[in-house]
């Protein structure tokens, strides 16, 4: 079955980088897109990003272009979310998801959770 | 990009029916045919409960149902069950690769 587990979560200063990761099994990874969902505590969710099937194309909310970069490593069935700079503004828990063939997001992980504190 | 407009609630008893609305623009829900569901327990993950407006994934129960008018788009729960109690969140492509989603419903079941 499909499943995918997000890590690289916890409490990071303003200003500072973290980096998440999503291992996806149960598919093949490279015929996929992937996203970045967020819900900050107690809020909605928010889209964040994706990555095409092969890493070509990466596309970003307003709210993160410029300090978040998402890779993948298809070798490894394995999607990442480098944050740069980052704000007390980004914290929440961060989902990967799977795009499926109808702009859905058809899987999701259980989160990893990032808190954005000095 | 702005959020798509949600009830923060709704309610019904069992076995009733309750429909959650999701405004958006001709930007995105009223542009596109791909609005999704999805139903959100308390500290878990959100689950696809509707896709492409009114397509259900495999193993969500038909009591779900999804449609689209304009710039509007429903969900509606029939027979209404205890374990549908959760929160709900729409979404839409939104052009130009991005996404948005509402600010979610809360469904009580009385």
């Amino acid at each position: 079955q499909v499943q995918l587990a997000e890590s690289g979560g916890g409490v990071v200063q303003p200003g500072r980088s973290l980096r998440l990761s999503c291992a996806a099994s149960g598919f093949i990874f490279s015929n996929y897109g992937m996203h970045w969902v967020r819900q900050a505590p107690g809020k909605g969710l928010e889209w964040v990003a994706l990555i095409r099937l092969d890493g070509s194309d990466k596309y970003y909310a307003d709210s993160v272009r410029g300090r978040f970069t998402i890779s993948r490593d298809n070798s490894k069935s394995t999607l990442y979310l480098q944050m740069d700079s980052l704000r007390a503004e980004d914290t929440a828990m961060y989902y990967c998801a799977r795009r499926d063939a109808y702009s859905a997001f058809d899987y999701w992980g259980q989160g990893t959770l990032v808190t954005v504190s000095s | 990009q702005s959020a798509l407009t949600q009830p923060p609630s709704a309610s019904g008893s069992p076995g009733q029916s309750v429909a959650i609305s999701c405004t958006g623009t001709s930007s995105d829900i009223g542009g596109y045919n791909y609005v999704s569901w999805y139903q959100q327990h308390p500290g878990k993950a959100p689950k696809l409960m509707i896709y492409e407006v009114s397509k259900r994934p495999s193993g969500v129960p038909d009591r779900f149902s999804g449609s689209k008018s304009g710039n509007t788009a429903s969900l509606t729960v029939s027979g209404l069950q205890a374990e549908d109690e959760a929160e709900y969140y729409c979404s839409s492509y939104a052009s130009s690769n991005n996404w948005v989603f509402g600010g979610g419903t809360k469904l009580t079941v009385l």
